[in-house]
């Protein structure tokens, strides 16, 4: 199994540029999470997703958007890239409640 | 807003000293899990707790969960040069929202 994939791995964006975030699992998983992780910090909740169709802000929602179509797929979208933005971005999924957040290996973006 | 205070936020100790890590809150939280976090990577789950009071062992790592499942405590014996890493504790609120959130992070460095 593949488990959370995202993509890409890096990427350097211009200010005010937009782009979007790819996440998939391959766990049939109902929760899904997008977190963003500044240097040497803990990770702050963007989104997350309880099932297809379905999102709610996390801790640091502004600037940032999702969609959850399929179960699978769960992308963060930015609109309007700010220096502000410029983190490591960690997409996790869980079965249920209580179970463990299994992550993907993160994309580091830069915004100059 | 839950917060989530991880203490201390840098620990640097010799190989076989024993070390408390803690996490805190003014919120109640449904469960509360410990990961641990190479660079490059994302977290890892160490366990999860659920019941007020509980104490899980993990070899030389003792969990515990507050009696009023606001605070929980990592404590390490005999600390090994394997064990540095970031520890993060994530909590799920009481309300069943399925949403996590993270500690501060406490970066442990284990010199041999």
């Amino acid at each position: 199994n593949a488990g959370v994939t995202q993509t890409p791995k890096f990427r350097i964006l211009k200010i005010g540029q937009s782009m979007t975030l790819q996440c998939t699992q391959d766990m049939n998983h109902n929760y899904m999470y997008w977190y963003r992780q500044d240097p040497g910090m803990g990770l702050k909740l963007i989104y997350y997703s309880v099932g297809a169709g379905i999102t709610d802000k996390g801790e640091v929602p502004n600037g940032y958007n999702v969609s959850r179509s399929t179960t699978e797929d769960f992308p963060l979208r930015l609109e309007l890239a700010a220096p502000s933005q410029t983190s490591v971005y960690f997409c996790a999924s869980s079965g249920q409640e209580v179970e463990p957040l299994h992550f993907g290996n993160g994309t580091r973006l830069t915004v100059t | 807003t839950q917060l989530l205070e991880q203490s201390p936020q840098f620990l640097s100790i010799q190989e076989g000293e024993n070390l408390t890590v803690y996490c805190n809150s003014s919120s109640v939280f449904s469960s509360l899990q410990w990961y641990r976090q190479e660079p490059g990577e994302g977290p890892v789950l160490l366990v999860t707790v659920v019941t007020g009071g509980e104490v899980k062992k993990l070899k030389r790592l003792t969990f515990q969960f507050g009696d009023a499942r606001k605070d929980s405590s990592l404590h390490i014996t005999a600390a090994q040069p394997g064990d540095t890493g970031l520890y993060l504790c994530a909590g799920a609120a009481d309300s069943g929202t399925y949403k996590y959130i993270f500690g501060t992070g406490t970066r442990l460095k284990v010199l041999a």
